[in-house]
């Protein structure tokens, strides 16, 4: 069973410019979560979807953040404009439902915003 | 916010000893669970224990959960090389509820 695929792996960009970052799940979990774990701390929740519906969205900075799951597949997260504090490791990761505990993560994706 | 507090933050053994790491939480919760990081990698399932239960095993691995005391334990016996990683406490309040995950140990293990 093929894991969690996120691209790219790392990203560098200027402060102000926009970056997206892909996910595809695990073939067939409806649940798929983007987390944003600063160096030092744990991943946060940013925002979960069931299916294409948006689940939890509380800790997603609305402002410069957005994410969307269109087919309910693989989905995109983008930063526009970054701010410097937007430095860190992107994680996206996907259970079979929201009910599952167990959620399999990606290998993420490193982000520096100079 | 986070909800768990990992301690301690960092932790150096030597292969063949056991490690021990805590989580301590601060609100009633459904699930705990434990996940490991290996450096710049995804993170990794590592176990759960549910509310109602005190202890589980798997392979050498060995969590406690004290619901008074709002606090897990996670016992690696007989450490490894490739145990070196950082592990985290994820906790969720209900069922289908979001993780909330601690801040991490970081454990090395001198070969």
């Amino acid at each position: 069973e093929a894991g969690v695929a996120q691209s790219p792996r790392y990203k560098i960009i200027e402060k102000r410019q926009s970056v997206a970052f892909w996910c595809n799940p695990i073939s067939g979990h409806a649940t798929l979560y983007w987390y944003q774990q600063i160096l030092g701390q744990g991943p946060k929740l940013l925002i979960q979807f069931q299916n294409n519906g948006v689940v939890d969205d509380s800790q997603l900075p609305k402002d410069r953040f957005s994410a969307e799951r269109l087919k309910g597949v693989d989905s995109t997260l983008k930063i526009q404009p970054a701010k410097l504090e937007d430095s860190a490791v992107y994680l996206c990761a996907s259970s079979r439902d929201r009910w599952q505990e167990t959620q399999y993560f990606g290998p993420g994706t490193r982000l520096l915003v100079l | 916010s986070q909800q768990g507090e990992e301690d301690p933050q960092a932790l150096s053994i030597q292969e063949g000893e056991n490690a021990t790491m805590n989580c301590s939480y601060k609100t009633s919760i459904n699930n705990l669970q434990w996940y490991r990081q290996n450096s710049g990698r995804g993170l990794v399932h590592l176990i759960l224990i549910r509310s109602n239960e005190r202890e589980k095993h798997s392979g050498r691995l060995r969590v406690t959960l004290d619901t008074s005391k709002k606090s897990s334990s996670l016992l690696i016996t007989a450490s490894r090389a490739a145990d070196t990683a950082s592990y985290f406490c994820a906790t969720d309040k209900s069922s289908g509820d979001k993780l909330t995950f601690g801040t991490g140990t970081r454990l090395a293990v001198r070969p």
